[in-house]
């Protein structure tokens, strides 16, 4: 499959817990997002890589939140703290030109 | 930054009925656009795209064309079958430092038999 691979599908954690997320992106491409998404709501954009860059970050993006993206490949987004209002599904994305191309997504819980 | 209008869901069709849904954006530029679309516990598939004013995507019967002057998008299917049920995004996408997808909060369409 090369299409873009997030892991994992599912994560339930306690409050307060830290979680990591991964995201692997089509080979060669580029450029490479994070959004979060709730129930009936549209993805909400939350940072993006070009190469290992992170060009900009959201300001939905508490000091809670970091994202890396080591060497241009693959990304992580940690959540510190967990807190019951980061429960969502949070996609990741990448492009090369005009084109993004959306994984599974990491649907979130915390009790 | 960019922002999206869609048409209020949800929409509730019988199969074979004529579809649109409406899109109208601000956008820094001349944005490409999108439509996506998004089946129950998935991410988004991309459905269709134009680059330049007057240019028609159009895939899976689906068609939408890039209007300048009105800054519409509008999702059309002539046909839609129950399979088509899904939401709905339509979303802009700006060159230099605002190169990020915008999306609205999404068309939930439900076609029945």
């Amino acid at each position: 499959d090369t299409g873009v691979s997030q892991d994992p599908r599912h994560k339930i954690t306690k409050r307060g817990q830290n979680v990591t997320f991964r995201c692997d992106p089509i080979s060669e491409h580029n450029r490479l997002y994070w959004y979060r998404q709730t129930l009936g709501q549209g993805p909400e954009f939350l940072t993006y890589f070009q190469n290992e860059a992170q060009l900009e970050k959201s300001r939905l993006l508490s000091d809670r939140f970091s994202a890396e993206r080591p060497k241009g490949s693959f990304s992580t987004l940690e959540i510190q703290r967990t807190e019951q209002g980061d429960s969502a599904m949070y996609l990741c994305a990448s492009s090369f030109q005009y084109e993004a191309f959306f994984g599974q997504g990491t649907r979130l819980t915390v009790v | 930054g960019n922002s999206v209008t869609q048409m209020e869901g949800p929409v509730t069709l019988s199969e074979e009925a004529f579809l649109t849904i409406n899109c109208t954006y601000t956008a820094t530029g001349y944005p490409s656009l999108f439509w996506y679309v998004q089946y129950p516990g998935e991410g988004l598939q991309l459905l269709l795209k134009a680059t330049k004013a007057d240019d028609k995507g159009s895939n899976k019967g689906f068609e939408a064309t890039y209007r300048k002057e009105t800054t519409s998008f509008h999702l059309e299917k002539g046909s839609v079958q129950v399979s088509d049920s899904a939401v709905y995004f339509c979303a802009p996408l700006s060159g230099g430092s605002n190169y990020k997808l915008t999306f609205g909060k999404g068309t939930l369409l439900t076609v029945n038999p």
